[in-house]
């Protein structure tokens, strides 16, 4: 049950685009297509903004976009809105009803 | 609309126990998984436990295996999570969380959980 991968913290400018790694085994981010990705702001709570590796619920824009290729999922957030600026996690199911987070991306925008 | 809403934190000291609670409100309650998920202060999102629609089929992180024990009432439409044996590593913000497709999606606001002498 170690923690995703994921860099500690991505930048950039406002229009640009920015991607988030989470790599994990096989054992969970390449076993399933069952990876998700959350954004949080500080003090709040988790809300969901990727499921299924790259399909969006409702209402998030569609900035945000997910694909996955081995053992590694990425979160991609194109045209860079300063409301962007958040944490971002990646969790995968990892087998026997067992679920595992990233360690977390912190998004500047510059 | 979905609705979540943790209780049941505060403070213990180490080597006691907590129950936290959380009421559901807005979906079918009884026919959705259920997660719990905590956050040490400045720190990453950990899953601890997830438990079935009916209760019959549970599993836990290996850090709190043991310790604690995830329950619900559907009748009530609530979640609970029984911590017993706390650790100050057990210190954190605990989320509840829907699960949909082997997936959490829609969170609680959290519930502070703080073990201290």
């Amino acid at each position: 049950q170690s923690a995703l991968t994921q860099p500690r913290s991505v930048s950039g400018s406002p229009g640009q685009s920015v991607t988030i790694s989470c790599t994990g085994t096989s054992s969970d981010v390449g076993g399933y297509n069952y990876v998700s990705w959350y954004q949080q702001y500080p003090g709040k709570a988790p809300k969901v903004m990727i499921y299924d590796v790259n399909k969006r619920p409702s209402g998030v824009p569609d900035r945000f976009s997910g694909s996955k290729s081995g053992n590694t999922a990425s979160l991609t957030i194109s045209g860079l809105q300063a409301e962007d600026e958040a944490d971002y996690y990646c969790c995968s199911y990892a087998g026997s009803y067992t679920y595992v987070f990233g360690t977390g991306t912190k998004v500047t925008v510059l | 609309e979905v609705q979540l809403v943790e209780s049941g934190g505060g403070l213990v000291q180490p080597g006691g126990s907590l129950r936290l609670s959380c009421a559901a409100s807005g979906f079918t309650f009884n026919t959705y998984w259920m997660h719990w998920v905590r956050q040490a202060p400045g720190k990453g999102l950990v899953w601890v436990s997830r438990l079935n629609g009916d209760g019959s089929s549970t599993s836990y992180a290996d850090s709190v295996k043991g310790r604690f024990t995830i329950s619900r009432d559907n009748a009530k439409n609530t979640l609970y999570l029984q911590m017993n044996s706390l650790r100050a590593e057990d210190t954190a913000v605990y989320y509840c969380a829907r699960d949909t497709k082997y997936q959490p999606d829609y969170w609680g606001q959290g519930t502070l959980v703080t073990v201290s002498s």
